[in-house]
């Protein structure tokens, strides 16, 4: 059964730093492609990150460039999000998803506020 | 971009939905359709503008190619209630549409 399990979610005062962490069980994990796609309070969903199988092709959302790091260790079946220099505005549910969204977590939330 | 409509339906079961999608730009047939119920994570529908997916009731369909994009809930169901969501897969950004919110009546 494939299964993705996010973590690291958290009260963050902006300017703040956070790590999401996506474990994946049931697949192949080096053979997919992953997402961050992140859910703010009550709006609809936002695509946030690409990575590659391999970790060598990665895209971002304008608004988490130069700020979020999407990474990945294929030996311990794990998807990361580097969330530097929060901001009110990045509060929301992360969710990891495999490929064109077939998998996806069940989401963590970070909440940015003093 | 991704524009989606309608924002919201209240649709009385039995009938048919339609939802659609239009892309700013073509993107082939990179689309796909979620459906999100509350408190859950989205779920995918269709792949590849009009390829069901395994397990999916097969009132849901879609359909379309380049810029417009439609998906179809055949005979509504309660357990339909929910906000659908369709997102391009062609190039990055990967963006949604600002999704449908779906109400039984």
């Amino acid at each position: 059964e494939v299964q993705l399990v996010e973590s690291g979610g958290g009260l963050v005062q902006p300017g703040g730093s956070l790590r999401l962490s996506c474990a994946a069980s049931g697949f192949t994990f080096s053979s997919y492609e992953m997402n961050w796609v992140r859910q703010a309070p009550g709006k609809g969903l936002e695509w946030v990150s690409y990575i590659s199988s391999s970790g060598s092709t990665i895209y971002y959302a304008d608004s988490v460039k130069g700020r979020f790091t999407i990474s990945r260790d294929n030996a311990k079946n794990s998807l990361y999000l580097q969330m530097n220099s929060l901001r009110a505005e990045d509060t929301a549910v992360y969710y990891c998803a495999r490929g064109f969204g077939s998998y996806w977590g069940q989401g963590t939330l970070v909440t940015v506020s003093s | 971009v991704m524009t989606q409509s309608p924002a919201f339906l209240s649709v009385t079961p039995g009938e048919k939905v339609t939802i659609t999608c239009q892309a700013s730009e073509g993107i082939g047939n990179y689309l796909y359709w979620y459906q999100q119920k509350p408190d859950q994570a989205p779920k995918l529908l269709i792949k590849y503008a009009s390829q069901s997916i395994s397990g999916v009731p097969s009132r849901f369909s879609g359909s379309g190619s380049g810029t417009d994009f439609t998906f179809t809930i055949s005979s509504l169901e309660a357990e339909d209630a929910a906000t659908y969501y369709c997102q391009q897969g062609n190039k990055h950004p990967r963006t949604f549409g600002q999704g449908t919110k779906l109400e039984i009546k």
